[in-house]
């Protein structure tokens, strides 16, 4: 059976150490992953899409990885502000726009 | 204003009762999508619609069902909630050219 896993389920960080999370995933045919901010209370805000291996993509201080059987989010001197539950996704080749998601990363950054 | 709506934002009933959820997006996106979240679950995929006469079931359709009235417009009932049906509820859109979903801001329905 196809799966997303996400570790580890929860992450402290002190203000500017600097840490990654892990998205790994056995779907056949990878069209796509996708990673996803979301804080308490809100929906899912869209943060990277990365389709190939050795595919890196940036935004502010974090920083999104592909290999052929997983992914990493590098959070890079992060601040208070970027506490939140990191999800990720992907979309197997045949599969028409649905999506198989992680149960996310709880990341708290504490100044 | 935001591209994705949803309302009810919060809906607390009781069970055996009918409910329905609306969706609404600005976008101009073609797909749209009905997801729930349980705590410790992934984002589970309902129900998903590519055009306005197309609906297919995702992963966990039994007891949910769906309406396309418009591009625009996607909505979700159940017909008689039960209390494992309490959970969040998302909505989200893709452009038929993009694989990028972008979600509403979710809907907090407890079944009682």
């Amino acid at each position: 059976e196809d799966q997303v896993t996400q570790s580890p389920e929860a992450l402290r960080l002190q203000e500017g150490e600097s840490s990654s999370l892990n998205c790994s995933y056995t779907v056949s045919g990878l069209r796509g992953l996708f990673w996803y901010r979301q804080d308490p209370g809100k929906g899912p805000e869209f943060l990277f899409t990365l389709y190939s291996a050795g595919e890196e993509k940036e935004k502010e201080r974090l920083k999104a990885t592909l290999t052929k059987k997983e992914s990493f989010l590098h959070i890079t001197a992060p601040k208070p502000e970027d506490s939140a539950t990191y999800l990720c996704a992907v979309q197997e080749g045949d599969s028409w726009g649905k999506l198989q998601f992680g149960a996310g990363t709880q990341v708290v950054v504490t100044p | 204003d935001a591209d994705v709506t949803q309302t009810p934002r919060n809906r607390i009933t009781k069970t055996g009762k009918r409910i329905m959820l609306e969706c609404s997006q600005t976008k101009g996106h073609d797909r749209m999508y009905w997801y729930r979240q349980d705590p410790g679950l992934g984002l589970r995929l309902i129900y998903y619609s590519f055009d306005v006469k197309d609906i297919n079931k995702g992963e966990i359709s039994d007891g949910y069902s769906v309406s396309r009235q418009a591009q625009a417009k996607f909505s979700l009932s159940l017909e008689s909630a039960i209390p494992n049906q309490t959970a969040l509820y998302f909505c989200a859109t893709s452009d038929l050219r993009a694989d990028t979903q972008y979600f509403g801001p979710g809907t907090r329905l407890t079944v009682l």
